[in-house]
């Protein structure tokens, strides 16, 4: 079955620490997305990747990183720096291809900083 | 700046019909979607409208009128299973999607 994967599901974080949440597919589309959900919010765009090798800053990448060293993998870092990580996080892809812009999502991983 | 205004709450009872309004205000505009999200899962989506008129999908439709920047998904027959969070979303070219705050649909028996 073709999707996306992301793990862990849940994961807790002491003060100061970097912590990388993972985000795998096998759908074998170009475009990547990470968006952070705060309670009773919408989704808001931490960074998109068109294609391999190459990502760019959505609205609000302070605090986070990213790499896109394969085409399956985008994995987001969450680090020090920011200062309210708490959320969840999900991972999308899409195939910019098709005429509509249906985003495919991955279960989730909820950070809770301690 | 870019937004998307859309209720917070509705409140519907079984084999009902729900209207679930979007209005946008976006930089570019290139189609609506909607998704829906049940609590602690994946957002899936349901529909996408890039030209105005009306989109039917079994239970679900979805409208966009561009001249008004307004859209609504509406919800036919409405069972318990529909009670989950609706986003509504603007495609606005580039690789960047607006998405609303979402309406949380209450079903009732």
């Amino acid at each position: 079955d073709g999707g996306i994967t992301q793990s862990p599901k849940y994961l807790f974080r002491k003060e100061g620490q970097n912590v990388t949440l993972s985000c795998e597919q096998n759908l074998n589309h170009d475009a990547m997305y990470w968006y952070r959900q705060d309670p009773g919010q919408g989704l808001r765009l931490i960074y998109y990747s068109q294609i391999v090798n190459d990502f760019q800053k959505g609205d609000i990448a302070e605090g986070y990183s990213v790499s896109r060293e394969k085409k399956e993998s985008f994995p987001l870092t969450v680090t020090s720096a920011q200062k309210n990580p708490t959320a969840f996080y999900l991972c999308a892809s899409s195939n910019r291809q098709e005429p509509t812009d249906t985003q495919y999502f991955g279960p989730g991983t909820r950070l809770t900083v301690l | 700046g870019q937004s998307l205004e859309q209720p917070s709450e509705v409140t519907a009872v079984e084999g009902a019909i729900v209207q679930i309004n979007c209005t946008y205000q976006t930089s570019g505009f290139y189609g609506l979607s909607w998704y829906q999200q049940h609590d602690g899962g994946a957002p899936t989506f349901l529909s996408y409208n890039a030209l105005d008129g009306l989109e039917e999908t079994g239970r679900f439709s979805s409208f966009l009128s561009r001249s008004d920047s307004y859209g609504y998904l509406l919800l036919q027959e409405l069972q318990m299973k529909d009670s989950a969070s609706y986003f509504c979303a603007v495609d606005t070219g580039g690789f960047k999607t607006i998405f609303g705050a979402g309406t949380r649909l209450f079903v009732k028996a």
